[in-house]
């Protein structure tokens, strides 16, 4: 199975501030990433896919990058609505994995 | 617009079996592969399995291998998922999730499952 190690695990920042979280897989998984943003008692969102290609719908705050093994996902200028927690996702191979999650906080 | 409820959840004692159900609007069900996530109270997303558009690959995480079976009516614009031989580690909010380019770009609001005697 590929592992999908995130960090942080947690991050506390303030409205405005620039975040990036990074995802790191134990094998490479080319540009098979997604990334998910979750909010307490809710489904996730997907954000982006494909490593870096945006969703429809979400802010061009939110971008990613990287390939093979390392990925990071950024938001340019944090909101207030972007305090939720994130996960990177790999669909390589079977069994599709999820990191364990970064929370992101208010500062 | 794409809309998937899902519905069947409950409490259930170990052993015992559960099916809960997914269904979709707002799109062409029969032309999506298909997919369950769990998510265990407190805990991160686990990927549980998924079923090809037309039924005719699935997928399972070792863990519900030879348990559960993933399934669908593409006439009824349903998915479903059946829980056999339940475990209290099996208790987790089951989210049904369509896939677009590899990565799931519609989920369902969720069903609790609680195993517990």
């Amino acid at each position: 199975d590929i592992q999908m190690t995130q960090s942080p695990s947690s991050v506390s920042a303030s409205v405005g501030d620039r975040v990036t979280i990074t995802c790191r897989a134990s094998q490479g998984i080319s540009s098979w990433l997604a990334w998910y943003q979750q909010k307490p008692g809710k489904a996730p969102k997907l954000l982006i896919y494909a490593a870096s290609r945006l969703q429809s719908g979400v802010p061009s705050r939110f971008s990613g990058s990287g390939s093979g093994t390392d990925f990071t996902l950024t938001i340019s200028s944090l909101q207030p609505e972007d305090f939720a927690t994130y996960y990177c996702q790999q669909a390589n191979s079977f069994p599709i994995t999820f990191g364990q999650g970064t929370r992101l906080e208010i500062k | 617009q794409v809309q998937l409820v899902e519905s069947g959840g409950g409490v259930v004692q170990p052993g015992r079996s559960l099916r809960v159900s997914c269904a979709a609007s707002g799109f062409i069900f029969s032309s999506y592969d298909m997919h369950w996530v769990r998510q265990a109270p407190g805990k991160g997303l686990e990927w549980v399995a998924d079923i090809w558009y037309d039924g005719s690959n699935k997928y399972y995480t070792d863990s519900v291998k030879g348990r559960f079976t993933i399934s669908r009516d593409n006439s009824k614009n349903t998915l479903y998922l059946q829980m056999n031989s339940l475990r209290a580690e099996d208790t987790a909010v089951y989210y049904c999730a369509r896939v677009t380019e590899f990565s799931f770009d519609n989920w369902g609001q969720g069903t609790l499952v609680t195993v517990s005697s």
